[in-house]
């Protein structure tokens, strides 16, 4: 399987920290994804990144990619209220095989 | 902005009924796909879809399911006999080449 795997599966930080997201997977990708969904609502895709990319960024986002490490982080900067959600990875390899999701909590 | 569409919103079926789930895609993709995501769990890929035909289907898409483009915009997945199991979220998503998969809002459906 080529699962993504997110840790932490939770995460707690006051409003105008940084949040920091990793996810880990095990086979080869084409690209790898990055989702947000709200409780009990659609995916909203948030950035992708090719296997042949290291860096990338969108905004308060940042996405990094280690094929070596098949490992990927999310870093959300000047963290928002309105940023709490759950954030899954998705690698991509013709479908998407997603992770099993960081819940952030960002406090008011 | 172009966006996926799903319709129903909701559906509430009882166990051993039909359900036909529908999607509009964006209109210039060419790839489409089915996912499922059980209450709590972590989202499924269940079909994909390209140039009319199935190009992968996970363990999940048993005979029960089935898909169709019926028309030039409408993409379904339609279910023949629900099973309590079958209760979910369901997304449809769609994508051009190797890029973005763009995933409409999705359907929960719930299976008495």
């Amino acid at each position: 399987s080529q699962q993504g795997e997110e840790d932490p599966q939770a995460l707690s930080i006051q409003e105008g920290e940084n949040a920091t997201m990793n996810c880990s997977y095990k086979t080869s990708i084409n690209n790898l994804q990055w989702y947000r969904q709200n409780s009990g609502r659609g995916l909203v895709h948030l950035i992708l990144i090719r296997s042949n990319e290291r860096e990338k960024h969108s905004g308060r986002l940042r996405v990094t990619l280690d094929t070596s490490k098949k490992s990927s982080s999310l870093l959300i900067t000047a963290s928002r209220a309105a940023d709490t959600a759950s954030y899954f990875c998705a690698t991509d390899k013709e479908k998407l095989t997603f992770g099993t999701g960081t819940r952030l909590t960002i406090i008011p | 902005e172009p966006e996926v569409t799903q319709t129903p919103s909701h559906q509430v079926t009882q166990m051993g009924q039909e359900v036909i789930l529908r999607c509009v895609p964006i209109s210039n993709h060419l790839y489409f796909y089915w996912y499922r995501q059980i209450l709590g769990q972590k989202v499924e890929f269940l079909v994909s879809f390209y140039n009319n035909e199935i190009s992968e289907k996970s363990e999940i898409f048993d005979d029960q399911f089935s898909v169709e483009r019926p028309d030039g915009s409408n993409f379904t997945l339609k279910i023949r006999s629900t099973k309590l199991e079958d209760s979910a979220m369901y997304f449809c998503a769609s994508r051009v080449l190797q890029e973005t998969q763009y995933f409409g809002p999705g359907t929960r459906l719930l299976v008495l």
